[in-house]
């Protein structure tokens, strides 16, 4: 069955440490790879987009995102995070040649001063 | 450029009653999704439109959610009559086009049934 996983539920990081969020999906072909954001109250926000191409998408806020298909992931990364990126990060896949997203159960991010 | 507009932001109803909430996409979007994202869960997509016309309803439990986008620019979902599993929140999302594949989210309208 077509879905996609974030295994981590909650992660907690000290602010100035690095993040990865983990993202894996299952679909026959190479689906279309989204990061979205959602702050407490807040609708989603694209942090970054995977179509085709370069492997290593760069986003806003400092995020960047690396698509591996051989391990059927796409993982978030930031060097060094920030107090105000606290918040819940969803990870979407749109089938390819369909404009339907599926989205993840999402990573709730806590970040220590 | 204004964003997708949702109202009202929150809502408070009983078992059994109905309740409406209203999308404003961002202008010149012909796609427009609705979402419900029940807490610690994604957004799960309930119904598409393209312009006016449904493109999918199939997640839309159609003996008590129904919705329509006359003009093709505003759209109301209606929930009728709202069940206790029905407290969620409530996305509206829009799409400049079929092939643009950023979908901008509004805020969304939290719905609490008691």
């Amino acid at each position: 069955a077509q879905s996609v996983t974030q295994p981590d539920i909650h992660i907690t990081v000290s602010e100035g440490a690095s993040l990865e969020l983990r993202c894996n999906y299952s679909y026959g072909a190479t689906p279309y790879l989204f990061w979205y954001v959602q702050s407490p109250g807040q609708g989603l926000q694209l942090l970054l987009k995977y179509f085709s191409g370069d492997t290593l998408v760069q986003g806003i806020k400092g995020f960047e995102a690396e698509f591996k298909r051989s391990q059927s992931s796409f993982n978030l990364r930031k060097p060094s995070v920030h107090w105000s990126d606290a918040a819940e990060y969803f990870c979407a896949v749109a089938p390819y040649n369909t404009d339907k997203l599926i989205f993840g159960t999402g990573t709730r991010l806590q970040v220590f001063p | 450029e204004a964003g997708v507009a949702q109202s009202p932001r929150y809502k408070i109803i009983e078992k059994r009653q109905s309740v409406a909430f209203w999308c404003n996409p961002i202008s010149g979007h012909a796609t427009l999704y609705w979402y419900q994202q029940i807490l610690g869960q994604g957004p799960k997509l309930l119904i598409q439109f393209q312009n006016n016309g449904v493109v999918d309803d199939s997640q839309l439990p159609k003996d008590r959610f129904s919705a329509e986008r006359l003009k093709g620019v505003d759209s109301t979902l209606k929930i009728q009559p709202a069940k206790l599993e029905d407290s969620a929140v409530y996305l509206c999302a829009s799409r400049i086009r079929q092939g643009g594949y950023e979908q901008y989210f509004g805020p969304g309208t939290r719905l609490t049934v008691t």
